[in-house]
Parts: C-alpha cells; structure tokens; sequence
C-alpha cells in the first residue's frame, strides 16, 4: 500500500502569512490521483482539490497546489481566520485508498 | 442541492452487528459511486472502501481492516448506500461518514460527505 507522510505535523503562522503543506508518498501516485480535503473541528471533511491540480467548487484562488509522482505541496498563499483546520492529503490510485496523518494548521 | 443523510450509528456490543443508511438527495444516484470513511476518536481519516454504479459494474472494495466482516450495497430504486458490519471489534469504533464519489473507472475521490455518524462498539 501506499504510505503518505504529511509534514509538517502542525504548523502555526497568523493570518495573512503564506502556509506551504507537503504530502510525501511511498511510491508514485497513479495518474497522479491525490487529493486535498480541509477538516474543522466538528465537521465533515471538504474536498480542496484531486487530480492533483483540480479546484473543487467554491475553493477560492488563495488555495494551490503542485507537484507530481511523490511529492506534492498545498499551499495557502495568504491566510483567512476561516482556513486554521486540518488539511488531509489522499491518494486514490492504488488499493487501498489512503490518506496521510495530517497537517492541523493553527493561528499562532 | 446534494444531500447526503446518514443514520444508524450508536452503541453496539464487540461481536455484533450494524447496519448504517446513507440516504441522498439532489443527484442522480445511479450514475455515481458511493464511499464510505472513518475517523477515530481524535485520529485521522481511514478509507473504508466504495462502491462503484452498476454502469461499472456495481462491485465493492474495501480496506483490509474490514475486508470480510464490513458489505457495501446500494438500493439504486431507494438512492441509498448501506454500510453492514459484522463482527464488530472495539477498534472499529469512529464516526463513520459516506461519501459521494467521482468514479470514472480509475481511482475514485469523496466531492460530497454526509454529516458523519458515531459508531461506538464497546462492552
């Protein structure tokens, strides 16, 4: 299977600073199916971005990401209040599906 | 507007069974494959596994964690997705949210959660 590392595991910056999030995989992601999901505290997760470099809908501009076969990054260039949670990567081109362990993104 | 309405979550003893409902709204069932995930208490995400549209054949897969003790099924005529699990351990214990994927006959991502359902299997 393949095993995502996400790093850092916590990161704490203000708002209006630039977040740069980083999802490792174990081996190449196939077609290059990763996603990103957003959880808060208390609710359902939130689809960011899949394939890898879709934006789902309602996701605003501030949010991108790049990279490609392991290495791919999330990056917030310029923090609201509302985007403090914890940010999930996913690949889904292999059985089983599998996610990182997280990066929980905090106001410092 | 897609829904996706999920029930059947509560306390269950180690061993037994449970049956979790996830009915939806504001798509064409039909046509989309459906997923289930799971988060511990405090934990991060676990895919659980997923059930493809009858267009693709209508099959499941399933993490190895649940492999065998855990059925994904749909009832297309009712839109709803069923998780059943059987021989429950007290490691299964999380919330449980179904998913609506996007399936297009490799790989398949979660565009839409339900609101989550707690699963607690303890004696």
């Amino acid at each position: 299977e393949i095993v995502l590392t996400q790093s850092p595991g916590t990161l704490s910056l203000s708002p209006g600073e630039r977040a740069t999030l980083s999802c490792r995989a174990s081996q190449s992601v196939s077609n290059a199916h990763l996603a990103w999901y957003q959880q808060k505290a208390g609710q359902a997760p939130r689809l960011l971005f899949h394939g890898p470099s879709n934006r789902a809908t309602g996701i605003p501009d501030t949010f991108s990401v790049s990279g490609s076969g392991t290495d791919f990054t999330l990056t917030i260039s310029r923090l609201e209040p509302e985007d403090f949670a914890v940010y999930y990567c996913q690949q889904y081109g292999d059985l089983p599906f599998t996610f990182g362990q997280g990066t929980k993104l905090e106001i410092k | 507007e897609v829904q996706l309405e999920q029930s059947g979550g509560g306390l269950v003893r180690p061993g037994r069974s449970l049956r979790l409902s996830c009915a939806v709204s504001g798509f064409r069932f039909g046509d989309y494959a459906m997923g289930w995930f799971r988060q511990a208490p405090g934990k991060g995400l676990e895919w659980v596994g997923f059930i493809r549209s009858k267009p693709y054949g209508g099959t499941a897969e399933y993490a190895a964690s649940v492999k065998g003790r855990f059925t994904i099924s749909r009832d297309d005529s009712k839109s709803i997705a069923y998780l059943q699990m059987n021989s429950l351990k007290t490691e299964d214990t999380a919330v449980y949210y179904c998913t609506r994927e996007n399936y297009y006959g490799s790989g398949s991502y979660a565009v839409y959660w339900g609101q989550g359902t707690l699963v607690t299997v303890s004696s």
